[in-house]
């Protein structure tokens, strides 16, 4: 499985764009990016999946270059309420079974 | 909206004993997982399950672990003669497809 490094820690403030960049040098062809956000003691939520290029929802974008060994998770507008954990993973139906997990970003979004 | 739930939210045994945590996964998913989170670290993959089979498992997982999913609906998790460093948040998961997982709110299992 591909490892990923991301920042430990962020600090922001309410309103701004918040952009969390993970590395995967190692990413296999068959993987996909994906992105999931914890609370303090609750589980992990699915924020956005991507493969190539970029994707939108309602919640995020997703950034993917080219050569795909990073992504860039943007959170427009950022407001209290989006402290949290932010965990990039790499994986794949084709790779593995497993979600990875890494140590995450921890965001805190000041007043 | 569809939800993994998972009973009981906290847990509280004492060391030797054995606990089975309870996950009813989201319906039509096919991929079970297990996860741990010890308090202030990362989260821990335990195991996944597929087609009623383990398909893989961490070293984490050895023998005082097991899984079942003895219906259509239910997924659990064994653990045997609990330990003090079993103490954590355990987190059950599904997915249709593997790469987007579901997460319950999890079971915080305080062994003592």
């Amino acid at each position: 499985l591909a490892k990923t490094t991301q920042p430990i820690s962020m600090d922001s403030y309410e309103g701004q764009e918040v952009n969390i960049t993970c590395s995967h040098n190692n990413i296999a062809t068959n993987d996909y990016i994906t992105w999931y956000q914890q609370f303090p003691s609750q589980g992990p939520r699915f924020i956005i999946q991507g493969y190539k290029t970029k994707v939108t929802n309602e919640v995020a974008s997703l950034f993917i270059p080219a050569d795909r060994k990073s992504s860039t998770l943007s959170l427009p507008r950022v407001s209290l309420s989006d402290t949290a954990v932010y965990y990039c993973l790499v994986g794949g139906m084709d790779s593995s079974y497993k979600l990875i997990f890494g140590s995450g970003t921890r965001l805190l979004v000041r007043p | 909206e569809p939800e993994v739930t998972q009973t009981p939210s906290h847990q509280v045994t004492q060391m030797g004993q054995e606990v089975i945590l309870r996950c009813v996964p989201i319906s039509n998913h096919l991929y079970f997982y297990w996860y741990r989170q010890i308090l202030g670290q990362k989260v821990e993959f335990l195991v996944s399950f597929y087609n009623n089979e383990i398909s893989e498992k961490s070293e984490i997982f050895d023998d005082q672990f097991s899984v079942e999913r003895p219906d259509g609906s239910n997924f659990t998790l064994k653990i045997r003669s609990t330990k003090l460093e079993d103490s954590a948040m355990y987190f059950c998961a599904s997915a249709y497809k593997d790469t987007e997982a579901f997460f319950g709110q999890g079971t915080r299992l305080t062994v003592v």
